[in-house]
């Protein structure tokens, strides 16, 4: 069974644009989650969509943007970006359903370069 | 809502050596608990998770930990050091399946001949 995809998994922009991550989830998969991991504060939990729907949300501005589509895949966007969104950002599927057996499989990461 | 400290941002051992990675959580729930390895370049994957089941967990790579719920511990160990095993190690809490995984600072793991 494939694993979890990301792409791209190197982007650098610019201050000011915006950028779109998309993530491939696991086959059968219905959860995503977004992460984002910098060297200053460790890995910090983003969003997370089910079946279309955004369930989850952690504490970051309103720059940070996900959805999902029908088919599972999702995409995070970032609006007006600064310095500081340089990241790895990474995600994660899951089937969602809260049971023990339910664990968070992560994919490669894409690496964001703001310059 | 849940913490995790990880104790040691590095550790070193020499190979054969026992590794043992500490961390501790806290919940106002039951926990689950869960050890990831992140390698150079890559994304995290999963060692191995507790999810109140039998206190001692084995995982993958013949690592194993032990919930302890009465120290808020879920230390991660190992017999004897690889050197494939050096990598940055992340304990992590949620609160149930359903909830968002809170992740600790993370262990970059050396490992010398």
């Amino acid at each position: 069974k494939a694993g979890v995809t990301q792409t791209p998994r190197y982007l650098i922009k610019t201050r000011g644009q915006q950028v779109t991550l998309s993530c491939s989830p696991i086959s059968g998969h219905r959860s995503v989650s977004w992460y984002q991991q910098t060297p200053g504060q460790g890995l910090q939990f983003l969003f997370e969509y089910f079946s279309e729907t955004q369930r989850n949300k952690g504490n970051f501005p309103g720059r940070f943007s996900g959805r999902q589509f029908s088919n599972s895949r999702s995409e995070m966007n970032v609006s007006t970006l600064e310095l500081g969104d340089s990241a790895l950002y990474l995600c994660a599927s899951s089937n969602g359903q809260g049971s023990s057996t339910d664990t968070q499989y992560f994919g490669p990461g894409t690496r964001l370069t703001v310059l | 809502a849940q913490s995790v400290t990880q104790l040691g941002s590095h550790v070193s051992v020499s190979e054969g050596a026992l590794v043992l990675l500490r961390c501790n959580y806290s919940s106002s729930v039951p926990p689950y608990l869960f050890w990831y390895v992140q390698y150079p370049n890559q994304g995290l994957q999963l060692l191995l998770k507790y999810t109140s089941a039998a206190t001692l967990v084995k995982g993958i790579n013949g690592f194993e930990a032990e919930f302890k719920k009465s120290e808020t511990s879920f230390h991660l160990t190992k017999p004897s050091a690889h050197m494939r095993d050096a990598a940055e190690y992340f304990c992590a809490v949620s609160a149930s399946g359903y909830s968002t995984l809170t992740f600790g600072k993370g262990t970059m793991l050396l490992v010398s001949p």
